[in-house]
């Protein structure tokens, strides 16, 4: 069974601030999602990455996937309130399942 | 439009009752899934389909019996229904197996 660890599990930080989250396995990825939950809804899809090494922005928040494709990270660059919320990383393996880490629930604090 | 629809948003229900959720999705993907989210906010997948067609089924009871009538929906059946059954249930859908998927709003159910 694979198992996606994310780190910090909890993250309480300033308006303006910049964080990073992590998201690791030690299972090689076919791809890897990001998505943001916020409380009463679903999961919404922020990015996929599929390349070894591959970086990709969306505004202030950069997405990278690690060279052998068992991590990857989220930054964010001065934070704001609207990014508060439940960051939770996905990795398909073997272009079946989509296994969801243990999440990071994100507070920023205005 | 809501993409992925799903009712009712709440259920209360009690211990051994049965239980549906209904779940619709306007995209035309060929893939739905459902999820269920525990109070620790971990989503595991339960079961998985394709055209119709069951592609994953992970180790959940067989009180859960999900079914799909049309591609464009996918309904999920709870009989006897426990406590440790209180969680969100997302429904979800993609393109097809392996894409970006896209989720519905969950419904919170909660056995008393």
């Amino acid at each position: 069974t694979q198992l996606l660890e994310q780190s910090p599990q909890f993250l309480s930080i300033q308006e303006g601030e910049n964080l990073t989250v992590y998201c690791n396995s030690s299972s090689v990825f076919s791809s890897l999602q990001w998505y943001r939950q916020e409380p009463g809804e679903g999961p919404v899809l922020l990015v996929t990455v599929v390349t070894g090494g591959e970086v990709k922005k969306l505004k202030r928040l950069t997405f990278q996937f690690g060279d052998a494709r068992k991590d990857s990270s989220l930054h964010i660059t001065a934070a704001q309130p609207g990014d508060t919320g439940l960051y939770l990383c996905a990795g398909l393996f073997g272009n079946e399942k989509l296994t969801f880490g243990t999440g990071t629930r994100l507070t920023i604090i205005p | 439009d809501t993409a992925v629809s799903q009712t009712p948003k709440y259920l209360v229900t009690q211990m051994g009752n049965d239980k549906s959720i209904k779940c619709e999705q306007n995209l035309g993907h060929d893939t739905m899934y459902w999820y269920k989210q525990d109070s620790k906010k971990f989503l595991k997948i339960m079961f998985s389909y394709n055209n119709k067609e069951l592609i994953i089924n992970e180790t959940v009871p067989n009180r859960f019996s999900p079914k799909s009538p049309d591609k464009a929906h996918l309904n999920l059946h709870i009989n006897s229904l426990e406590l440790g059954d209180s969680a969100v249930y997302f429904c979800a859908s993609s393109r097809q197996t392996g894409t970006s998927q896209y989720f519905g709003p969950g419904t919170r159910l909660t056995v008393t």
